[in-house]
C-alpha cells in the first residue's frame, strides 16, 4: 500500500517568515494530494490539494508543489501569521482511501 | 446541513467493554472512513466503505469491527476494548474514489481505563 513520509515534525519559524513542509510518497499510481490543517481539539480542515497533471498551486499565502517523477511534495506557507500555528497533514490518495503522513506541528512565534 | 455527526464526543470505557461509534453524514456520500489518531502517529485508517453494504480493512483493522447497513450511516464497534485502543477516532465521508476533500466528523476522544 502506500506510504507516505513526513518531514519536519516540528517546525519554529518567526511571524512574518515562510515556513516549508514536506512529504514523499511510494505509490507512483497515487494522483490526489492534500493537505490538512488541524488545530488543537479540532477536525482536520483541507487547506489546499493539488492533482497530478499539475506540478503547482497557490492559494493566497500557500502554495504547493508536486515532483511526481521525484514523488514527493511540499507545502510552503509565506508570510507567516500566528494563527497559521496548528499540525499540518499530508496525504496521498490510494484506493478509495488516503493515507497520511504522520503531521508537522508548526508554531509562529509573534 | 450538518455534513457529517459523530456521537459520542467523549467516553471512558473499562477494558473488556464494549461500545459502538456512530458516524452519519448528510451529503449522501458513498465513501465513508474511520480513521484514529494519536500523539505522532498521524491518522491512520480502520476500515472504510465504498458504499452502502460494503466493507474494508485499513491499515490498522485489528480489534475494530463496522457495518454500513444504511448509505448515509458507518458504524464502529470495539467488541472488547483494551488500553492501546485509547484515542481519538475521527470518521471522514467522500464523493470520490480518490479521496477527494473529505469531510471529517468533528471526533471521539475514548479513554480505555
Amino acid at each position: 500500500g502506500e506510504n507516505v513520509e513526513q518531514h519536519p515534525s516540528t517546525l519554529s519559524v518567526q511571524e512574518g517568515d515562510s515556513a516549508v513542509i514536506k512529504c514523499t510518497y511510494s505509490d507512483s499510481a497515487s494522483n490526489y494530494f492534500p493537505w490538512y490543517k488541524q488545530e488543537l481539539g479540532k477536525r482536520p480542515q483541507l487547506i489546499i490539494d493539488i492533482r497530478s497533471n499539475v506540478g503547482e498551486k497557490k492559494d493566497q499565502r500557500i502554495a504547493v508543489t508536486l515532483n511526481k517523477t521525484a514523488k514527493h511534495f511540499s507545502l510552503h506557507i509565506t508570510e507567516t501569521q500566528p494563527e497559521d500555528s496548528a499540525v499540518y497533514f499530508c496525504a496521498a490518495s490510494g484506493s478509495y482511501q488516503l493515507t497520511f503522513g504522520k503531521g508537522t506541528k508548526l508554531s509562529v512565534i509573534p | 446541513n450538518a455534513g457529517v455527526t459523530q456521537t459520542p464526543k467523549f467516553r471512558v470505557l473499562k477494558t473488556g467493554q464494549s461500545m459502538t461509534l456512530l458516524c452519519a453524514q448528510d451529503m449522501n456520500h458513498e465513501y465513508m472512513y474511520w480513521y484514529r489518531q494519536d500523539p505522532g502517529m498521524g491518522l491512520r485508517l480502520i476500515h472504510y466503505s465504498v458504499g452502502e453494504g460494503t466493507t474494508a480493512k485499513g491499515e490498522v483493522p485489528d480489534g475494530y469491527n463496522v457495518s454500513r447497513l444504511k448509505k448515509q450511516n458507518f458504524l464502529l464497534g470495539l467488541e472488547s476494548a483494551a488500553p492501546s485502543q485509547t484515542s481519538v477516532y475521527f470518521c471522514a465521508s467522500s464523493y470520490s474514489s480518490l479521496g477527494d476533500r473529505y469531510t471529517f466528523g468533528s471526533g471521539t476522544r475514548l479513554t480505555v481505563v
